[in-house]
């Protein structure tokens, strides 16, 4: 996960727009991604961002690429407490297409 | 269903006695992968396999064995296992290694607790 950088903890109040953030420093990843891991569970792909792109919406989920300063973010919209899990940015790095993590962002958000 | 498959899903054991963690997909991957998750340490690979009898180290091989004589099934080993071994373990799969668009399908988890 060194290659990919994300901050522990987000806490929000039901209703509020989350932001969680992620830094990369492979500039020529392809694809980028978000996986969603729900409490108790694996990891699931929550959606993808190609890279010759600067913003993917999916209904409340935005992501923003900005490739100059190697920074990707997810956005979700009027949060409920089903989007609380453990939220992972994802690169792929060191030549090939297999995907680093990075740690992970705990999202909690409150009624 | 399409899926990944692992077991045990819990298993506490004592230190020092050998244990299989079994994996398995059904959807025809040709990789497949390890990773532990711990606290504050997100997701550590530990070993993958880019086909049948192609196995290589990831970031934290120590301990650990596997092999890949099928297919479908990835075995994780633990010869000996340590309580620093103490984790959630995670098998993932996904089509190839060479696919630019890479998705992974993990499996539901398996908590290791040693003794």
């Amino acid at each position: 996960g060194e290659d990919v950088e994300q901050s522990l903890f987000l806490s929000v109040r039901e209703g509020d727009s989350s932001v969680i953030n992620c830094t990369y420093t492979d500039s020529s990843s392809t694809y980028l991604y978000w996986y969603k891991q729900e409490p108790g569970a694996g990891l699931q792909l929550l959606t993808y961002i190609f890279s010759n792109m600067d913003m993917k919406q999916d209904q409340r989920l935005t992501v923003l690429l900005n490739k100059k300063d190697k920074h990707l973010s997810l956005r979700i919209a009027d949060t409920q407490t089903g989007d609380s899990a453990i939220y992972f940015c994802a690169e792929p790095s060191g030549g090939s297409y297999i995907p680093t993590f990075g740690r992970g962002t705990s999202l909690i958000v409150h009624p | 269903e399409a899926q990944v498959t692992q077991n045990p899903r819990y298993l506490i054991t004592v230190t020092g006695k050998k244990l299989t963690v079994t994996c398995s997909q059904n959807m025809n991957h040709e990789y497949m992968s390890w990773y532990r998750q711990d606290p504050g340490l997100g997701l550590r690979q530990i070993y993958y396999s880019m086909n049948v009898e192609v196995t290589d180290k990831g970031d934290v091989p120590e301990g650990y064995k596997v092999s890949r004589k099928e297919k479908r099934n990835f075995p994780l080993i633990l010869e000996s296992p340590s309580p620093n071994q103490t984790s959630l373990y995670f098998c993932a799969s996904s089509l190839d290694s060479g696919s630019s668009y890479n998705e992974q399908f993990f499996g539901p988890g398996t908590r290791l607790t040693v003794l």
